[in-house]
């Protein structure tokens, strides 16, 4: 069974581009969450979605982030006009149903020049 | 919001040693998550505990659930070399299954 996978792992682009951030989640997982990690801190919860839906996006900024899932393929993380302070490591991670446990993926590294 | 404090921050180990580590929070969770991060990975799933009180053990690892719910503790017992890494706690309320993440303890090994 393949686990979570994201790409790209490593992402470069400058101030104002837009970084995309693609996740498959594990095999029959239909539910995918968001987290960044910020250099020596732990992981901050983004979003949740499930199939098509947006379950709890308490986590995002409010601009210029954006994230879906849609009925086929992967979900995307979609960040616009990156600045800076946006270089982070995001995980998704990916669960049969709401309760069940997480499992994470290996990561993207974006760094904004 | 939410914050789970965990302690140490950082930790020097000896080969053979035992290792102790918590969270603490100031509000209850539920669900208490124990996972392991190494360079360049994701966080690898260590230990998952469900009721206030449990034990629970994953090999050389412990992991408790405290009783008013908001702590836990992780024990490493007869250290290796390979539990170098960072550890980090997670807290999950029942509604919504996102996780509140600790700061980790990063665990090295003695000079």
């Amino acid at each position: 069974n393949a686990g979570v996978m994201q790409n790209p792992r490593h992402l470069v682009r400058r101030r104002g581009q837009e970084a995309r951030l693609r996740c498959s989640p594990m095999k029959g997982h239909s539910h995918v969450y968001w987290y960044r990690q910020l250099p020596e801190e732990g992981l901050k919860f983004m979003v949740y979605l499930q199939k098509e839906n947006i379950i709890d996006e308490s986590g995002m900024p409010k601009e210029r982030f954006s994230a879906e899932f849609p009925k086929e393929g992967p979900s995307i993380l979609r960040i616009q006009q990156v600045v800076r302070g946006d270089s982070a490591a995001y995980f998704c991670a990916s669960s049969p149903n709401s309760r069940d446990t997480q499992y994470f993926g290996p990561g993207t590294r974006l760094t904004v020049l | 919001g939410q914050q789970l404090n965990q302690s140490p921050q950082s930790m020097f180990i000896q080969e053979g040693e035992d290792v102790s580590m918590n969270c603490t929070s100031s509000s209850i969770f539920n669900t208490w998550l124990w996972y392991k991060q190494d360079p360049g990975e994701g966080p690898v799933l260590l230990i998952a505990l469900y009721k206030a009180g449990e034990l629970t053990s994953n090999g050389r690892l412990t992991a408790q659930f405290g009783i008013t719910r908001k702590d836990s503790f992780l024990n490493i017992s007869a250290s290796i070399p390979s539990d170098v890494g960072i550890y980090f706690c997670a807290g999950r309320r029942d509604a919504g299954n996102k996780l509140t993440f600790g700061g980790g303890t990063r665990v090295l090994v003695k000079p």
